[in-house]
């Protein structure tokens, strides 16, 4: 595609549900980078893969989130146990490994009731 | 581990006027990247510019450019000839160019535009 696309927009759910968060990166790009932006701060890094490995993981809070990127293409974030915390932006960004520049998608609003 | 930090949470310039966010950083590292990314309201960010730290040569895209202050560790942002499209929440970013792929963000700089 064009750009990067995440779906769904917004998503509202109860405390306790599960979710799912997903993100179809720049066609070509091997590089993709999921970050959480809580209300009136900056992007904080969550996971990075190359290809379909997790490169680095270390920004994942806790065991309740899981990302997968299972052909090395669109990649989905998963948050079990959803707890009011989790209420954020997500954001997905792609790049082609080529040169450093990160393309962002529009994010999802995650609001957890 | 690397922090960025923008001092200035929001600012405000007339239309055509000039206006210039700030930036710090801190790193013990001496090969990196440092951009500035705008995000509107649709809250998808945009990459405004980019500078290589083995550049001296401060990057420049139209109406923005930075100045890039190595020893410093600053990294400001100029805004020429504002226009009220450049109305956005502005952050500042560090990317190491050790293996290490993950932008690092600042808390952002609100500009406003007055018409």
């Amino acid at each position: 595609g064009a750009g990067v696309s995440q779906t769904p927009s917004n998503k509202v759910t109860e405390k306790g549900k599960y979710v799912e968060l997903r993100c179809d990166p720049i066609s070509g790009h091997t590089a993709l980078y999921w970050y959480r932006q809580s209300l009136g701060q900056g992007p904080e890094f969550l996971i990075y893969f190359q290809g379909t490995g997790a490169a680095d993981d270390s920004g994942l809070p806790n065991d309740r989130f899981f990302a997968v990127r299972p052909e090395g293409s669109v990649s989905t974030l998963k948050i079990q146990r959803t707890e009011r915390g989790d209420s954020a932006v997500y954001l997905c960004a792609s790049s082609s490994g080529l040169e450093d520049t990160q393309y962002f998608g529009p994010g999802t609003r995650l609001t957890v009731l | 581990a690397q922090t960025v930090t923008q001092s200035q949470p929001e600012m405000s310039v007339q239309e055509a006027e000039t206006v210039t966010l700030s930036c710090t950083y801190d790193t013990s590292e001496s090969d990196y990247y440092l951009f500035w990314y705008k995000q509107p309201p649709s809250r998808q960010m945009i990459l405004v510019i980019r500078q290589e730290a083995y550049k001296q040569q401060n990057a420049t895209e139209n109406r923005f450019s930075v100045n890039f202050q190595k020893a410093a560790k600053s990294f400001s942002l100029k805004i020429s000839d504002s226009q009220l499209g450049d109305a956005a929440m502005y952050f500042c970013a560090y990317r190491s160019n050790f293996g290490n792929e993950k932008l690092t963000f600042g808390t952002g700089t609100r500009l406003t535009i007055i018409p």
